[in-house]
């Protein structure tokens, strides 16, 4: 079936390390977005990147869609970056049916 | 611009009973998605309006119901309440109606309401 699974589940780091989160998706996408979710349950949109790469202070994405992954840079992590980041993506085929999600990367961050 | 707004934020019901859950998407936002969060199933589409039509609807069961309003609005409602039924409801808009080939526009997210079923 369609899926999109998301490497690795759980992550610690200290602060200061970099990090790569990456997302493998089994069909071809149209959209494909980054979130990161809160303590309090909300998502957070970090990029909006169906292909290509793009960046945002220590963070940067890539997704090379012909090979159906997406990557996620996280560097010098601080203490906030902890939480749930998630890969979500339509796929192109058949009827639209909303953002699929991945299972997420739980990323702590110790001081 | 405000961002997406979902009332109620928290709510407390017991089984058997029926919910509705209301969503405002960011001005002049069209499309309004709906998503259930649970820690088993992990994040589900549940159904997108646009233009007061349900354009898409994901695997539940008929007990999940929704509407969209002439401004957008939404509401979600769950009827006949159960306990799996608790979780957190995120509701997402986007800028505009899913193009010919199905790609949708980004979408952002309210900050959800979490339905505890008693």
């Amino acid at each position: 079936g369609i899926q999109v699974e998301q490497s690795p589940p759980d992550l610690i780091l200290q602060e200061g390390a970099n990090s790569t989160l990456r997302c493998n998706f089994s069909d071809s996408v149209n959209n494909l977005q980054w979130f990161h979710q809160n303590p309090w349950g909300q998502l957070i949109n970090l990029f909006y990147i169906p292909s290509g790469t793009k960046q945002n202070g220590r963070l940067s994405a890539t997704t090379v869609a012909t090979e159906r992954y997406s990557l996620l840079y996280i560097s010098s992590s601080q203490t906030t970056d902890s939480g749930v980041y998630f890969c979500a993506v339509t796929f192109s085929g058949g009827g639209a049916d909303g953002l699929t999600f991945g299972k997420g990367t739980h990323l702590i961050i110790q001081p | 611009k405000a961002g997406v707004t979902q009332t109620p934020r928290y709510l407390i019901k017991t089984r058997g009973q029926q919910v509705t859950l209301s969503c405002s998407p960011i001005s002049g936002h069209r499309s309004v998605s709906w998503y259930q969060q649970t820690p088993g199933q992990g994040l589900q589409f549940l159904f997108e309006y646009f233009s007061e039509t349900q354009r898409n609807k994901g695997n539940f069961p008929g007990r999940f119901s929704g509407r969209q309003f002439s401004n957008s609005r939404s509401e979600m409602n769950v009827s006949t309440l159960e306990l799996g039924d608790s979780a957190l409801y995120l509701c997402a808009s986007s800028g505009g109606p899913p193009l010919r080939n199905f790609s949708y526009n980004e979408q952002f997210f309210g900050p959800g309401t979490r339905l505890t079923v008693l």
